[in-house]
């Protein structure tokens, strides 16, 4: 059974640094590229960018580009999103998601909520 | 960049009637449109790739539909846990953002 598993919810301080987790299971890790998608309180979907872990190709939606890192480690099946410093915009609700080579999700992470407040 | 635009916001529709959702995209994205159903407090989930394909394991009362730039999901008679929000998806031009801004199913 496919899964994608993220870590926890985490409540930060502007100005701090932040590195959440989504971690795989059930497929080749290394063979499907990662997705992240931000979706802030009552709000919609936006992607933010791609990781294959395969090989740490990384691409960003220009909306987030310098913003976020995204990164892999395949050792453990595990991908990545990290803030160097959070800002209270960054609250929202953040999913992992596989992607099929059609460029659609197939399966979702449960999502890790992510509160900036002072 | 490709605009997802997705109407009516809201659709309030009585159990067994039938839904239909549309999404626009305003430029031709080919099929390469998804639909994805999400409930409060879940993660989205996937229900139609190509445009028109269910994923596995979703019902056939769910059909998509078009090509180009519209689309329509039609939920053939709503069941109680259909009521959601509703979201497509363009994967024909990436990087750019690619979701519509969703259309929330209310029981009338």
């Amino acid at each position: 059974e496919v899964q994608l598993v993220q870590s926890g919810a985490e409540v930060k301080k502007p100005g701090e640094s932040l590195k959440i987790s989504c971690k795989g299971s059930g497929y080749s890790f290394t063979s499907y590229w990662i997705g992240w998608v931000r979706q802030m309180p009552g709000k919609g979907l936006e992607w933010m960018g791609i990781i294959y872990p395969g090989d740490s190709d990384t691409r960003y939606s220009p909306s987030f580009q310098g913003q976020v890192t995204i990164s892999a480690d395949k050792s453990i099946s595990t991908a990545y999103l990290q803030w160097s410093s959070l800002k209270a915009s960054d609250t929202a609700m953040y999913y992992c998601a596989r992607i099929l080579s059609g460029w659609y999700f197939d399966y979702w992470g449960q999502g890790t909520l992510v509160t900036v407040s002072s | 960049e490709i605009v997802m635009t997705q109407s009516p916001a809201t659709l309030s529709v009585s159990p067994g009637e039938r839904a239909t959702l549309s999404c626009r995209a305003s430029q031709s994205v080919s099929s390469n449109l998804a639909w994805y159903q999400q409930k409060p407090g879940q993660a989205p989930r996937l229900l139609i790739y190509g445009a028109s394909t269910r994923a596995t394991g979703i019902p056939a009362r769910f059909s998509g539909s078009g090509s180009g730039t519209e689309f329509t999901l039609t939920i053939s008679s709503l069941q109680s846990e259909d009521f959601a929000v509703y979201y497509c998806q363009q994967y024909n031009n990436w990087p750019r953002d690619t979701f519509g801004g969703g259309t929330k199913v209310e029981i009338k």
